[in-house]
């Protein structure tokens, strides 16, 4: 079974440019949640979606915005890029919303210069 | 506020030996998850184990459980017979209520280095 998959690996944006990052989950999994890691921050959840609706949200500004397709794909944009958003966001998927066992992709490693 | 803590910033063990990792966390709600996750160099998080607030034993997955004390609260991973392969970052995390995302936050984690 092929695992969570995300794309594109690395970007490399401007500031004031927005960006759109995919992740496809786990065949079969509903459940698509969104991380940011920085070295300042640490890890932080963003977004969970489940059967095409935001099932939760973290405590990001309203640049951060996701949505979710019929086949559980997911993708991420963030708009007005600022220097700060320069962060490794990780994609993870499960089975159910809320699921205890998530399995993470490799990531998308954002540089906002 | 919930918080969590991860004291040691870096570990190191001699492969085949036992390392405890250690995790303390401060919440208020009678019901919560915790998770720990391994992180390697090459970014991608991997799930290792779950520990629920109501849960009356230990968690155990293969090398890994979890030593919980609850009045302590504290959640520290136990990694037995350590390899090589084991060297990575370890995040622990909690969620509160337990399937709720919106409210999980994650330690600053521990950088473990296993030596030959």
């Amino acid at each position: 079974k092929a695992g969570v998959t995300q794309t594109p690996r690395y970007l490399i944006k401007t500031r004031g440019q927005q960006v759109t990052l995919s992740c496809s989950p786990i065949s079969g999994h509903r459940s698509v949640s969104w991380y940011q890691q920085t070295p300042g921050q640490g890890l932080q959840f963003l977004f969970e979606y489940f059967s095409e609706t935001q099932r939760n949200k973290g405590n990001f500004p309203g640049r951060f915005s996701g949505r979710q397709f019929s086949n559980s794909r997911s993708e991420m944009n963030v708009s007005t890029l600022e220097l700060g958003d320069s962060a490794l966001y990780l994609c993870a998927s499960s089975l159910g919303q809320g699921g205890n066992e998530q399995f993470f992709g490799p990531g998308t490693r954002l540089t906002v210069l | 506020a919930q918080k969590i803590t991860q004291t040691q910033p870096g570990m190191f063990v001699q492969e085949k030996e036992a390392v405890t990792l250690d995790c303390t966390y401060d919440t208020s709600d009678p019901s919560y998850g915790l998770f720990w996750y391994k992180q390697p160099s090459s970014g991608e998080m991997i799930f290792l184990i779950y520990q629920g607030s109501y849960d009356q034993q230990n968690a155990t997955e293969g090398r890994y459980s979890l030593n919980f004390q609850k009045a302590r609260k504290s959640a520290n991973l136990v990694i037995s017979a350590s390899q090589l392969g084991d060297s990575a970052m370890y995040f622990c995390a909690m969620r509160s209520p337990p399937t709720s995302y919106d409210k999980v936050i994650f330690g600053p984690g521990t950088s473990l280095s296993v030596i030959p």
